[in-house]
């Protein structure tokens, strides 16, 4: 089970930041990264980046000057920051978690997703 | 960066029709190919990884299929809980990408 949790809305130049809290496994799992998804209103889906739990991260080019992940196993949790926000950015952000089996990556659980409106 | 297309990008369908969605990818991606249903307000949720694989729990009713850059998703008999988005996603290469969508809706 994955929950995002976050400010919904956002000004303009300002950063976005979003925690995703894992239960029911370990955010430790050799066999998982974490991810981040989004997908703007009434559009399909693009992939931000992802965490291991080492901190190792992987980020989309598109996005890469403007995010930052990080996690804390602690707490069981991993996070995202995008900064330098504009109105494009507003979507329905996900977390989710990436399976590698044997080579095969798979987006396998996802949260329910958060809104973020990047407004004035 | 693998670019993913779908076909068609939706259709319309009744309960009990076969449907079969086509995805292709912009170069090889061997059986790298994951598709998921997204029902509108929902989180996306996987169907099918390694391109003919069912993931657990996930009815029988859907299947997949291809290797290399041609990928196709069946649903041999539309249930009403069916009719949702449904996407492919390429994990062969950095940065994942995933198709358009085929809306799949009541006729």
């Amino acid at each position: 089970h994955l929950q995002e949790s976050g400010p919904g809305l956002v000004r303009p130049s300002e950063t976005l930041s979003l925690t995703c809290t894992v239960s029911g496994g370990s955010i430790g799992n050799s066999h998982y990264y974490w991810a981040w998804i989004r997908q703007p209103p009434g559009k399909g889906l693009q992939w931000i980046g992802y965490i291991y739990y080492s901190g190792t991260t992987s980020y989309n080019p598109s996005l890469k000057s403007r995010v930052t992940m990080s996690v804390d196993t602690s707490k069981n949790q991993f996070s995202l920051n995008l900064n330098s926000v504009t109105a494009a950015d507003t979507a329905v952000y996900y977390c989710a978690s990436l399976r590698n089996w044997g080579g095969i990556l798979d987006f396998d659980y996802w949260g329910l997703g958060t809104l973020v409106t990047v407004s004035s | 960066d693998i670019q993913m297309a779908q076909s068609p990008s939706s259709l319309s369908a009744s309960v009990g029709d076969r449907v079969t969605i086509t995805c292709r990818a912009s170069q090889s991606i061997s059986s790298r190919l994951n598709w998921y249903q997204q029902v509108p307000g929902k989180a996306p949720k996987l169907l099918i990884y390694g391109a003919d694989t069912l993931q657990s729990g996930v009815p029988s009713r859907f299947s997949g299929s291809g290797s290399g850059t041609d990928f196709t998703l069946t649903i041999t008999s539309l249930l009403p809980e069916d009719f949702a988005i449904y996407y492919c996603q390429q994990s062969y290469s950095l940065p994942f990408t995933f198709g358009p969508g085929t809306k799949v809706d009541f006729k």
